[in-house]
């Protein structure tokens, strides 16, 4: 089964700094999830990706899925403290018929001083 | 469309208890899970349906706990008897699969989670 590690397991950044966080598989990811989670709350769906070498964009957070698509990062410019909680990636399987269903990291806490 | 929607959102109960957790998921969308949180563990996957019907429930730890799809709007997992261990933040979350250029794609949206706490 697939399996993600993510890195660091936590983080503790000064605001306005930048930081990285990384997500590396066991297996080829035939699709990549980020999301988000506040303390309390639910997980919200950031970005996926698909192809190697793809990167995509949401305001001052980037995602990229490296060529041989077994690892992706999640790189935050100029941090803010809105940009705290934890991070999860989550991948699907392919390799059984287990459409639909993703499997996660264990998610980078990350706290930003203001 | 108000999203993955979850009730109640906390639930004190003693051990021995029955519990019962709602979901109605994003209308349109034919997947639906249920996972568990806590420290330890992380993010579990329960059990998941697909069209109304379970497709994997290997994730659910025991006979203690089942899971309920009766309509493409409804679900319920419920834990008989509950024990302390069972405290956890509940998630339910669903999605559509969708057959896109790059391949399928099947993001999960998320409720905001049902916090239990078995004493």
């Amino acid at each position: 089964s697939q399996e993600l590690e993510q890195s660091p397991q936590s983080l503790i950044v000064q605001e306005g700094k930048n930081l990285t966080i990384n997500c590396t598989s066991s297996k080829t990811l035939y699709g990549l999830y980020w999301y988000k989670q506040k303390y309390g709350e639910g997980l919200i769906f950031l970005m996926m990706l698909q192809k190697g070498g793809e990167e995509k964009s949401h305001e001052k957070i980037t995602a990229k899925l490296d060529e041989k698509k077994q690892q992706s990062s999640l790189h935050i410019t100029a941090s803010q403290p809105s940009h705290a909680g934890i991070y999860l990636c989550g991948a699907v399987d392919r390799g059984g018929t287990s459409y639909g269903k993703l499997t996660f990291g264990q998610g980078t806490i990350l706290t930003v001083h203001p | 469309d108000a999203g993955v929607i979850q009730s109640p959102r906390h639930e004190v109960t003693e051990m021995g208890q029955e519990v019962t957790l709602r979901c109605k998921p994003i209308s349109g969308h034919d997947y639906l899970f249920w996972y568990r949180q806590t420290m330890m563990r992380g993010l579990e996957l329960l059990i998941y349906f697909n069209n109304n019907v379970p497709i994997d429930d290997s994730g659910m730890p025991e006979d203690r706990f089942s899971a309920k799809m009766p309509n493409a709007s409804f679900s319920t997992l419920k834990i008989q008897p509950s024990e302390p261990r069972d405290s956890a933040v509940y998630f339910c979350a669903s999605s559509f699969l969708n057959h896109g250029e790059g391949g399928p794609q099947e993001t999960q949206y998320f409720g905001p989670g049902t916090r239990l706490l078995v004493l």
